[in-house]
């Protein structure tokens, strides 16, 4: 299967421990976001790059929260000393986006975080 | 906040029935999706209509976009209960950088 994969798909934490999310993309996508969504609600953007680059980070999104992309592969997303209200599900997409395009996105299936 | 906001928030039909949901949006835009997602999975693209278009198919979708109301639609025909999910409509728009922002969907059940 060469879809974007997520890992773990699901993660219970106690309140103030740190978690990491690893995203896989598709491989010659050069867009890659964060999503988190809780129940009922839609999608709301955490952040996104271009190749390696860090394009920008949702203002809702505090210092707890950091996102790499090395070398434009794979993404990894940290939430640090989590809280409660972090518990959501935590979608990564890609994309093959050409100057000012923005074509579809191909989402994984989601990694879901439990706090405690 | 949020640029496209779905109407309406749930809708529940008889299979065979036509399901229609709008999306309306705030500023102009270089694109419009429409993505569906099923419970507890991650979302799947269905349709994108560009700015300078106002009508696209594909299959049994209907998507139209009015720019000057700053709307789309999304017309399913003859649904099926496999069409049970959320539908949520997503805009790039060049303000933000093309990145696509969501709506908070629809959330369709579809009766056999």
């Amino acid at each position: 299967d060469t879809g974007v994969s997520q890992d773990p798909r699901h993660k219970i934490t106690k309140r103030g421990q740190n978690v990491t999310f690893r995203c896989d993309p598709i491989s010659e996508h050069n867009r890659l976001y964060w999503y988190r969504q809780t129940l009922g609600q839609g999608p709301e953007f955490l952040t996104y790059f271009q190749n390696e680059a860090q394009l920008e980070k949702s203002r809702l999104l505090s210092d707890r929260f950091s996102a790499e992309r090395p070398k434009g592969s794979f993404s990894t997303l940290e939430i640090q000393r989590t809280e409660q209200g972090d518990s959501a599900m935590y979608l990564c997409a890609s994309s093959l986006t050409s100057g000012s395009y923005t074509g579809e996105l191909f989402f994984g299936e989601g990694s879901r975080l439990t706090v405690l | 906040s949020q640029q496209g906001e779905e109407d309406p928030q749930a809708l529940s039909i008889q299979e065979g029935e036509n399901a229609t949901m709008n999306c309306s949006y705030k500023t102009s835009i270089n694109n419009l999706q429409w993505y569906r997602q099923n419970s507890g999975r991650g979302l799947v693209h269905l349709i994108l209509i560009r700015s300078n278009e106002r009508e696209k198919h594909s299959g049994r979708l209907r998507v139209t976009l009015d720019t000057s109301k700053k709307s789309s639609s999304l017309l399913i025909t003859a649904s099926r209960a496999a069409d049970t999910a959320s539908y949520f409509c997503a805009t790039a728009f060049k303000a933000a950088g093309n990145k696509l922002t969501f709506g908070g969907g629809t959330r369709v059940l579809v009766k056999p």
